[in-house]
């Protein structure tokens, strides 16, 4: 089975930039996770869709990142305008979904986007 | 407002010695799911357990063991025998019953020294 998959795995922009990132889940996984992961923190949720709708963006800063998942299955996050405190590591991650309770299921993570901003 | 507290910051033992990482949490629901996962220096997430608030038996696998109370809201998870492969930050994790307010506790940073 093939994992969630992240690009790029890497990112240098200067602040004020704009920079773009993309998830590819599982297949089959309803439910897709963005995460914020900034050094020495824990992952802090910024955005969880159940196929093409949206679940939870209270944490997302919404007058500079959105996130999309048109189709209910790839998705992409986007910053524009970067600020220097938006340095960090973007972790995409996905599960099987609302069952009965989407909470009872493990969320499966990429290997990340780190994004470093001048 | 949902919370995970991980007190230990970093944590250093001597291979073959069993260690437990503390977990507490707090919310209002009656109905929650906590997790742990494991990052590794490579940087993935991975999955280690998750329980459900109407389960409180405690687990073991293999060297990994949870201690789930929910009369302190702890979930606590002890390696033992630890080895150097064990060495990551391991993160507490809990989430409402249909997987909303999803919350990751600080981490703690386990190094296991040979």
């Amino acid at each position: 089975e093939a994992g969630v998959a992240q690009s790029p795995r890497y990112k240098i922009i200067e602040k004020r930039q704009s920079v773009a990132f993309w998830c590819n889940p599982i297949s089959g996984h309803a439910t897709l996770y963005w995460y914020q992961q900034i050094l020495g923190q824990g992952p802090k949720l910024l955005i969880q869709f159940q196929n093409n709708g949206v679940v939870d963006d209270s944490q997302l800063p919404k007058d500079r990142f959105s996130a999309e998942r048109l189709k209910g299955v790839d998705s992409t996050l986007k910053i524009q305008p970067a600020k220097l405190e938006d340095s960090a590591v973007y972790l995409c991650a996905s599960s099987l979904g609302l069952r009965g309770g989407a909470g009872n299921q493990p969320q499966h993570f990429g290997d990340g986007t780190r994004l470093s901003i001048l | 407002a949902q919370k995970v507290t991980q007190a230990q910051t970093e944590i250093s033992v001597v291979e073959k010695e069993d260690v437990t990482l503390d977990c507490v949490y707090e919310t209002r629901d009656t109905t929650y799911y906590l997790f742990w996962y494991k990052q590794p220096p490579s940087g993935e997430l991975v999955f280690l357990i998750r329980r459900n608030s109407f389960d409180e038996q405690n687990e073991i696998s293999g060297r990994y063991s949870w201690n789930f109370q929910k009369s302190t809201s702890s979930f606590n998870f002890t390696i033992t025998a630890s080895q150097v492969v064990d060495s990551a930050v391991y993160f507490c994790a809990l989430t409402a019953n249909y997987g909303q307010n999803f919350v990751f506790g600080p981490g703690t940073r386990l190094s296991v020294l040979p």
